[in-house]
């Protein structure tokens, strides 16, 4: 199947610092990615859809100039954390889907502790 | 919130019997889909569903899909220890950009 790889798988920082979490698609162009976070024992919540050339699409609540994702290539999408908090601490997720795919392809996760 | 409802939050069973895992959601959709997530780690797609299907299976897997109930089940048989994982279902609403909305998941323990 796809493979979709995504780094860092973890990250601890310091407060005020920004984190660069990259996703590729390793087998197949990715049209679409998608950025997700999850907290502990919950679901996943979608943040935004990156469209390859275009801007972002986040979703009701997620602020843009915090989460900046960015979509340069057919395999690769970038979520930049700036100025990270405490409360950005959480597992962040990307996933990707090809041309006219239905199913997602998922990365293995950046469990980010901001401290 | 469009995300659907699974029942139950965690089953807990021993190796040999069935799990059959429950998602609800709120409007028509495309298709929807079953992932996997074993604890830390991304996810994995298992089956999909179309909204004109109303039974699919792969392998130990059988899903079925009531668009009447907005509804659908994930029954893995002859459970092994090796099928310990989250579960989520995750919906393809109609019109909509293609995302995938998840339902709160389904942890499931196999007991060896």
């Amino acid at each position: 199947g796809a493979v979709v790889s995504q780094h860092p798988s973890r990250v601890i920082c310091k407060s005020g610092t920004s984190v660069k979490i990259e996703c590729r698609s390793l087998d197949f162009q990715a049209t679409t990615m998608f950025w997700y976070r999850q907290f502990p024992k919950q679901s996943l919540m979608l943040m935004a859809t990156s469209n390859e050339g275009s801007k972002a699409t986040y979703e009701q609540g997620v602020e843009k100039d915090k989460f900046l994702i960015n979509h340069a290539s057919l395999t690769l999408s970038t979520l930049t954390v700036t100025s990270a908090h405490p409360e950005d601490s959480s597992f962040y997720i990307c996933s990707a889907r090809g041309r006219q795919g239905e199913k997602l392809f998922f990365g293995s996760g950046t469990q980010l502790s901001v401290l | 919130s469009q995300q659907g409802e699974e029942d139950p939050q965690a089953l807990s069973i021993q190796e040999g019997e069935n799990a059959t895992m429950n998602c609800s959601y709120k409007t028509s959709i495309n298709n929807l889909q079953w992932y996997r997530q074993n604890s830390g780690r991304g996810l994995v797609h298992l089956i999909l569903i179309r909204s004109n299907e109303r039974e699919k299976h792969s392998g130990r897997l059988r899903v079925t899909l009531d668009t009447s109930k907005k509804s659908s089940s994930l029954l893995i048989t002859a459970s092994r220890a090796a099928d310990t994982a989250s579960y989520f279902c995750a919906t393809d609403y109609s019109g909509n950009t293609g995302k995938l909305i998840f339902g709160q998941g389904t942890t499931l323990q196999v007991k060896p």
